[in-house]
């Protein structure tokens, strides 16, 4: 299987400020990356696709890059609505693995 | 597209887990798509249990692959999760999901299903 590791396991930060969350795959896995980000109580939504593409709908502030086996997911900006927790995944092979999540709270 | 679970929220331990995913808005015939089903243990992160691809092949987890099976029934435009032999551990809300240009597109609302004697 492929270990997605997710750092840092979370993070506080205030509304406007950056934030950037790394992934790393245990092996290469191109740009076949995904981020997801979910609320309490609801499923997760797709932000980024395939390491950068940004999915329909998402704000630009989201910004995803990297390739082979480390990656980033940026929020430039944060506004009230994105304290939330974000996760990667792999869609190299199977198992699909998922990272451990960032939980983005409000400091 | 549109995705929605359903089935039983409470087993005791060693029944079989049954749930059933309704889609609407697509097809689960439609050409290089699949339908996966994850699973959220409380307050822990996502795990992937396996998916069908829109031609009827089924890929599954190796953590469970000797428990699990997916199916689906194209007439009723619906895929299923079986799970057997279940025990507190496999306590978690499930959630459906459907491919587009990421593996998980699009997501059921997650129903909870709960083990306990």
């Amino acid at each position: 299987d492929i270990q997605m590791t997710q750092s840092p396991s979370s993070l506080s930060a205030s509304v406007g400020d950056t934030v950037t969350i790394t992934c790393r795959a245990s092996q290469a896995i191109s740009s076949h990356l995904n981020w997801y980000q979910q609320k309490p109580g609801e499923a997760p939504k797709v932000l980024i696709f395939s390491a950068s593409s940004l999915q329909t709908g998402v704000p630009s502030r989201f910004r995803g890059s990297g390739s082979g086996t480390y990656f980033t997911l940026s929020i430039s900006g944060l506004q009230p609505e994105d304290f939330a927790t974000y996760y990667c995944q792999q869609s190299h092979n199977t198992p699909r693995t998922f990272g451990g999540g960032t939980k983005v709270d409000i400091k | 597209v549109q995705l929605r679970e359903s089935g039983p929220g409470l087993l005791e331990p060693s029944q079989t887990l049954s749930l059933t995913c309704s889609v609407s808005g697509g097809s689960i015939t439609s050409g290089g798509h699949f339908w996966s089903w994850l699973r959220q243990h409380p307050g822990k992160g996502l795990e992937w249990i396996g998916y069908i691809s829109y031609s009827g092949n089924s890929y599954y987890n190796p953590s469970l692959r000797s428990r699990v099976s997916i199916s689906r029934d194209t007439s009723k435009n619906q895929f299923s999760l079986t799970l057997t032999s279940v025990t507190a551990a496999d306590t978690a809300v499930y959630y459906c999901a459907g491919s587009g240009a990421a593996d998980f597109d699009y997501w059921g609302q997650g129903t909870l299903v709960a083990v306990s004697s």
